[in-house]
């Protein structure tokens, strides 16, 4: 079935450091891929999406390329801050018996120290 | 604009007690959904909505009911409440039943089974 598979965490990282934090998925159609960010306490909310093959989504000074050749999605930022510390999902919309449902992967944790 | 809202945002409940999560959503978003958050496991989907009067089945649905009698509200209900539902559970809604668009999460009930 369609899958997610994230880096596994916890990531440590000094202010200012260059991120990435790999995701590659299974899908058997054409899925739309999404990165959430959950920071302490809170829900889950959207960071970024694509919705079709080389497509890069952006926001916030994070970076995500959809490849389908390798089918990957993995997120980049190029100057971490402390305000980035949070859990990150991978996430996939699959269709699943008549409607599109989120699949995430397990989460990576990140954690900034100045 | 409130958003998601789930109630309550604790719980503590024994074994074979039963229970209902209350969410709701002002958005008028036709698909809501629930999904539970365990560590290492990232988010599973319980029970998802495409519509007032639709409720299908997720990944993990074993042990848990739901219904779906307005747009705005989804309860999710633990009829004989077991250890391993002890989890932190969210709701979500989106507008629309694309694989593009971007789900609106609650800001989660952390429930605890003795």
């Amino acid at each position: 079935g369609d899958s997610v598979t994230q880096m596994e965490g916890p990531v440590t990282l000094s202010e200012e450091a260059f991120l990435t934090i790999n995701c590659t998925y299974t899908a058997t159609g054409y899925p739309s891929l999404f990165w959430y960010v959950q920071y302490p306490g809170e829900g889950l909310q959207l960071l970024l999406k694509a919705t079709k093959a080389d497509d890069k989504g952006s926001n916030k000074g994070f970076e995500a390329t959809y490849r389908k050749e390798t089918t990957s999605f993995h997120l980049e930022k190029g100057s971490v801050q402390v305000s980035d510390s949070a859990v990150y999902f991978c996430a996939l919309s699959a269709l699943q018996t008549g409607a599109n449902n989120l699949f995430f992967g397990t989460g990576t944790r990140l954690t900034v120290i100045p | 604009n409130a958003g998601v809202t789930q109630t309550p945002k604790f719980q503590v409940l024994k074994t074979g007690q039963s229970m209902t999560l209350q969410c709701a959503q002002d958005m008028n978003h036709e698909y809501m959904s629930w999904y539970r958050q365990d560590p290492g496991m990232g988010l599973r989907l319980i029970h998802y909505s495409v519509g007032a009067g639709i409720t299908d089945q997720g990944e993990v649905p074993n042990g848990y009911n739901v219904s779906r009698s307005t747009t705005e509200d989804f309860p999710l209900r633990l009829l004989s409440a077991a250890p391993s539902q002890t989890s932190v559970y969210f709701c979500a809604s989106r507008l629309g039943q694309t694989n593009t668009g971007e789900l609106f999460f609650g800001e989660g009930s952390r429930l605890t089974v003795l």
